[in-house]
This record gives structure tokens, sequence and C-alpha cells, in this order.
């Protein structure tokens, strides 16, 4: 089975620290991508990568960047934590769309 | 642009009953169209998928039909568990291929002995 692998399950980080979040997948997939879920919001795309060094912006990139310098790994980086960015952050894979996703367990970030 | 709309929940329902979540859908063509299921705690997992018109999508009980003239993807199973409550997640990626999904807000579903 693919697996999706995030470093962290639980993250607490102050107003103002950089903040680095690490994804792994093990099945060469092409395809990578961030996500955000929020109460009453649903999954709102961040950023996504398909291809090494390649990355395009989803729908809410504002506050973040990303790192793919490696085909299996695919980071999430919040340049500088706000309390608005306390949030579950999903990353998945995939090698076509049509095929679906798959996720990791999820890191839940509070920033205090 | 594509979306998705999902019935509201908290959705309660009583061992052994029946489930149906809607779920519509809007976008051009053929999208493909799938249900994940997210348990406590946990990331999302896909429980079935359709790629076409009148497919239908089957896992572990439940059941999914794409209705191309209906533009929906309603998921269902006969004899809900304790074990499936979850969140349930109705999504679409656009026809001729792509690789963004497209989500619904999700439908809580709460199953009680």
């Amino acid at each position: 089975d693919v697996k999706v692998t995030q470093s962290s399950r639980y993250l607490v980080k102050r107003t103002g620290e950089k903040v680095f979040l690490e994804c792994v997948q093990d099945m060469d997939h092409e395809n990578m991508f961030w996500y955000r879920q929020d109460p009453g919001l649903g999954l709102r795309l961040i950023y996504f990568s398909y291809d090494v060094k390649m990355k395009e912006k989803g729908d809410i990139p504002e506050g973040y960047s990303v790192s793919r310098e490696k085909k299996e790994r695919f980071s999430l980086i919040l340049e500088s934590a706000s309390t608005n960015q306390t949030s579950m952050y999903l990353c998945a894979s995939s090698e076509d769309g049509s095929y679906g996703y798959t996720f990791g367990s999820g890191t839940r970030l509070t920033v205090v | 642009g594509d979306s998705v709309t999902q019935m509201e929940g908290p959705v309660t329902l009583s061992e052994e009953a029946f489930l149906t979540i809607n779920c519509t859908y809007t976008a051009t063509g053929y999208p493909s169209l799938f249900w994940y299921v997210q348990y406590p705690g946990e990331g999302l997992q896909l429980l079935l998928k359709a790629t076409k018109a009148d497919d239908k999508g089957s896992n572990k009980g439940f059941e999914a039909t794409y209705r191309k003239e209906t533009t929906s993807f309603h998921l269902e199973k006969g004899s809900v568990q304790v074990s499936d409550s979850a969140v349930y997640f109705c999504a679409l990626v656009p026809s001729g291929g792509g690789n963004k999904l497209t989500f619904g807000t999700g439908t809580q579903l709460k199953v009680e002995l």
C-alpha cells in the first residue's frame, strides 16, 4: 500500500515562528498536495506539485510556501506563523487524479 | 468552476439503519467522482469511486452510482454500524484528466446503539 507519512501529528508553535511541515510518500508518485481542513469549510488546497522543483498555488496560498527538492518529499512552510493558521494540515499524493489521492494522517497545528 | 455540494450534518442514525448521504456536483463533461471517509483523528481514506456515467462504486457495504442526468453521486449503505461513524467527503476530478480534487464540505455521520 502507498504510504504518505507526515512527520508530526501535533504541533504547537508561537506566533511569528517559521514552521516546517514535512510529508514523505513511498510510491514514486508525481503529484503531491497540501490541504488545510477547518470545521465548516472542508478541505482547501494550499499548494500542489507535479514534479520535483515544480509548484503551483492552490486556492489559499497566502502565508504559505512549499519546497519539493526530492520526488518523495513535499514540505509546507509557514514563514511567520499566525493564529489564523491554526488548523489540521493534510498532505496527499497521487499518480493520476482519476485514481484518487492517498492522504497522510494529518498534522494538527496550533499557533499560540 | 467545479464544485461539490453535500448535505449538511451531522446525520445521526441507529445501528442497522439505512444510510443516504446526498452529493451533487457542478462540472463540465464527465468528471471522476469519489467518496472519502475520515475517521476521528485520522486522514482521509478513499472509500469508493466511479469514473463514468452509470458506474457504481462499492466498498465495505457502501455504494454510490454516478448519475449524469441529475449530476449526483449519493452514498448509500443498507445497514450502518457504530464503526461507520466518521466524516464522509464527496469529491471530483475534472474530465479530461487533471489532478486537482475538488471536495465537498463533508458530512458527519454518528451511529448509535
